[in-house]
């Protein structure tokens, strides 16, 4: 079974606009992190926002918002006020427990329109 | 954070032939993970980098295809070997790093064209 989910392949959002990407997650674990990266088509992996599983609060960071909720196993990733430069692909990963791996989603692809 | 550097950063090789990316890390850290990006798809784990002893390769993946090096605590080298057109992708490496929940880092990225 697919641990991370992303099941928007792509996505169009304005400039200016806040954009929501979804993700959900698999997993027994009561100990978890959730990670958002962006990759431009330059191909490098940016790390974005992380989401522990005992945080209590949504995690931000700048214009990076994570909607984080456990009991429907969801940590989809809110831009706000897109900019052209948010043109790019988004995955959703996880850590599970004490496991060094991460478990990568399909990824989203974002285009932003001026 | 960690600060990742990867060479080269892309290459165009013909079939056959075999292609050794270096990766360095700016600090010392005990795993270096590889992995693979085929066009248009996810990230795909080869193998763990242990310093001092042999990688640990995932499923589909077996060293003879991709041999990696560990000679210390700040570099690690893959080899993609026998290339064939399918390992056409992107490569790279990353670490765990400091930060809020250890987040793992990644280098830029090497972009294999086989012919």
């Amino acid at each position: 079974a697919q641990k991370i989910t992303q099941t928007q392949p792509g996505m169009f959002v304005q400039e200016k606009e806040a954009v929501t990407l979804d993700c959900t997650y698999d997993t027994s674990d009561q100990s978890y992190g959730l990670f958002w990266y962006k990759q431009p088509s330059s191909g490098e992996m940016i790390f974005l926002i992380y989401q522990g599983s005992y945080d209590e609060q949504n995690a931000t960071e700048g214009r990076y918002s994570l909607n984080f909720q456990k009991a429907r196993k969801s940590a989809n990733l809110v831009i706000s006020a897109s900019q052209l430069g948010d043109s790019a692909m988004y995955f959703c990963a996880m850590r599970e427990g004490q496991d060094y791996k991460l478990s990568f989603g399909a990824g989203t692809t974002v285009t932003v329109r001026a | 954070s960690a600060v990742i550097s990867q060479k080269p950063s892309r290459d165009i090789c013909q079939r056959g032939t075999s292609l050794t990316i270096q990766c360095q890390v700016d600090s010392q850290v005990t795993m270096m993970f590889w992995y693979r990006q085929q066009p248009g798809q996810s990230l795909t784990l080869i193998a763990t980098a242990n310093q001092g002893s042999e990688a640990t390769y995932e499923s589909g993946f077996v060293i003879d295809k991709f041999p990696i090096s560990r000679p210390n605590l700040t570099f690690s080298t893959l080899t993609v070997s026998n290339m064939s057109p399918e390992d056409s992708s992107i490569y790279l490496c990353s670490v765990w790093g400091g930060g809020v929940g250890e987040t793992q880092y990644f280098g830029p990225g090497t972009r294999l064209l086989v012919l």
